[in-house]
């Protein structure tokens, strides 16, 4: 049960877009398309951004997309805010496990 | 409304036990896949275990054999129960709710973390 791999730390000035990867394997990513991503704040729960690798929840602004190639899925974030300041962790269904990525810290410029 | 509130967790010494609760409002329980999920201070999220709507449970291979997750329905409450506590279990935790279908692996609803410590 190995943690997905993400940048530890990306940055964007507003206005930009950046791109947040998530590497797994064969036996996670790769095999599932229930790839989710998770936004969280200093000291508040996560919260659910993307799921299914591409589809936003209700009340999730339309900037925040989701896709996956092969065994890596991305977060792109478009039109930064200095609100999406925060920490972002993808996660992967495993059949009877669920794995977490490191958490890549978004900063904006 | 849709919450989730967890409770029980403290100070506890390595090697000693201690039982986490999560009340559900505004669903029940025991018709979703629930899950824990932690964070260790200044780290990143690990998940811990999960009861599927059936009863089958699972567990992260750090804490298998130690932990135990379970439900109580007339409670709608969620629990874990934690024995033989390391220092390595330090961490906020959290239970969450798998939404949209049951292994869809989205964590839709999640509680505000309690804090474990284990230490001497």
């Amino acid at each position: 049960q190995s943690a997905l791999t993400q940048p530890a730390s990306v940055s964007g000035s507003p206005g930009q877009s950046i791109t947040i990867s998530c590497t797994g394997t064969s036996s996670d990513v790769g095999s599932y398309n229930l790839v989710s991503w998770y936004q969280q704040h200093p000291g508040k729960a996560p919260k659910l951004m993307i799921y299914e690798g591409s589809k936003r929840p209700s009340g999730v602004s339309n900037r925040f997309s989701g896709s996956k190639s092969g065994n890596t899925a991305s977060l792109t974030i478009s039109g930064l805010q200095a609100e999406d300041e925060a920490d972002y962790y993808c996660c992967s269904y495993a059949g009877s496990s669920t794995m977490f990525g490191g958490g890549t810290q978004l900063t904006v410029l | 409304e849709v919450q989730l509130v967890e409770s029980g967790g403290g100070l506890v010494q390595p090697g000693g036990s201690l039982r986490l609760s999560c009340a559900a409002s505004g669903f029940t329980v025991s018709s979703n896949y629930m899950s824990w999920v932690r964070q260790a201070p200044g780290k990143g999220l690990e998940w811990v275990s999960v009861i599927y709507s059936g009863g089958s449970t699972y567990y992260a291979d750090s804490v298998k054999g130690r932990f135990t997750i379970s439900r109580h329905n007339s409670k709608n409450t969620l629990y874990l129960q934690m024995n033989s506590l390391r220092a390595e279990d330090t961490a906020v935790y959290y239970c969450a709710r798998v939404g949209y279908y049951d292994s869809s692996g989205a964590f839709d609803i999640w509680g505000q973390g309690t804090m474990v410590t284990v230490s001497s």
